[in-house]
């Protein structure tokens, strides 16, 4: 696709619920991030995919957080048993790792809310 | 620590009138990116310029311009002649040259609301 794909867009579950969250980067992109944005905030990193690199989860927020990717393709972010307090818009991003320069392309992101 | 400091929560500015949205950051680094970022209400987020700790010269993209001040560790957006369509949440993000190729480390964001 043309860009970051999310799905889904809107998310309602109960809390102790698992729930997936799926991003499609940009065909090529080697890197995909994680964000989350609690309603009025800024964006906190939640974990970095590099390639075949090992990730970087030094943002995610709880061993009830965990996210995969399989090679340069889509990724899954996983949490576990939710909590009131997970409720946010989570927001995917890819890049092409060309240097420091490199920004960061965005999905529209998927609003979480857990009751 | 917070890296990315954004101090003004809400702006205000008439159309067709410049604003300048502040962003600190802090980073014992000597190469490092720095980004500015808009989310309208829609929630999308848009790249709009971006300043490396080593380019000479302000960026600069359209209306868009970053008054950087290196010793002061400032990264200023001006929008100049504001438009009602620049309402939205900006941010400002940072990259340090230890983590290359590592995620952004953003602000908190200022609100501009831009009036007839």
């Amino acid at each position: 696709g043309a860009g970051v794909s999310q799905s889904p867009s809107n998310k309602v579950t109960e809390k102790g619920k698992d729930v997936e969250l799926r991003c499609d980067p940009i065909s090529g992109h080697t890197a995909l991030y994680w964000y989350r944005q609690r309603l009025g905030q800024g964006l906190e990193f939640l974990i970095y995919f590099q390639g075949n690199s090992a990730p970087d989860k030094s943002g995610l927020p709880s061993d009830r957080f965990s996210a995969e990717r399989t090679g340069e393709s889509v990724s899954t972010l996983t949490i576990q048993r939710t909590q009131q307090e997970d409720s946010a818009v989570y927001l995917c991003a890819s890049s092409s790792p060309r240097g420091f320069r490199e920004k960061l392309f965005f999905g529209s992101g998927t609003q979480l809310s857990v009751l | 620590a917070q890296k990315i400091t954004q101090t003004q929560p809400g702006m205000f500015v008439q159309e067709k009138e410049a604003v300048t949205l502040d962003c600190t950051y802090d980073t014992s680094d000597q190469s490092y990116g720095l980004f500015w970022y808009k989310q309208p209400s829609s929630g999308e987020m848009i790249f709009l310029i971006y300043q490396g700790s080593y380019d000479e010269q302000n960026a600069t993209e359209g209306r868009y311009s970053l008054n950087f001040q290196k010793a002061r560790k400032s990264a200023n957006l001006v929008i100049s002649a504001s438009q009602l369509g620049d309402s939205a949440m900006y941010f400002c993000a940072m990259r340090e040259g230890s983590n290359s190729g590592y995620a952004l480390n953003f602000g908190k964001g200022t609100s501009l609301l831009v009036t007839p």
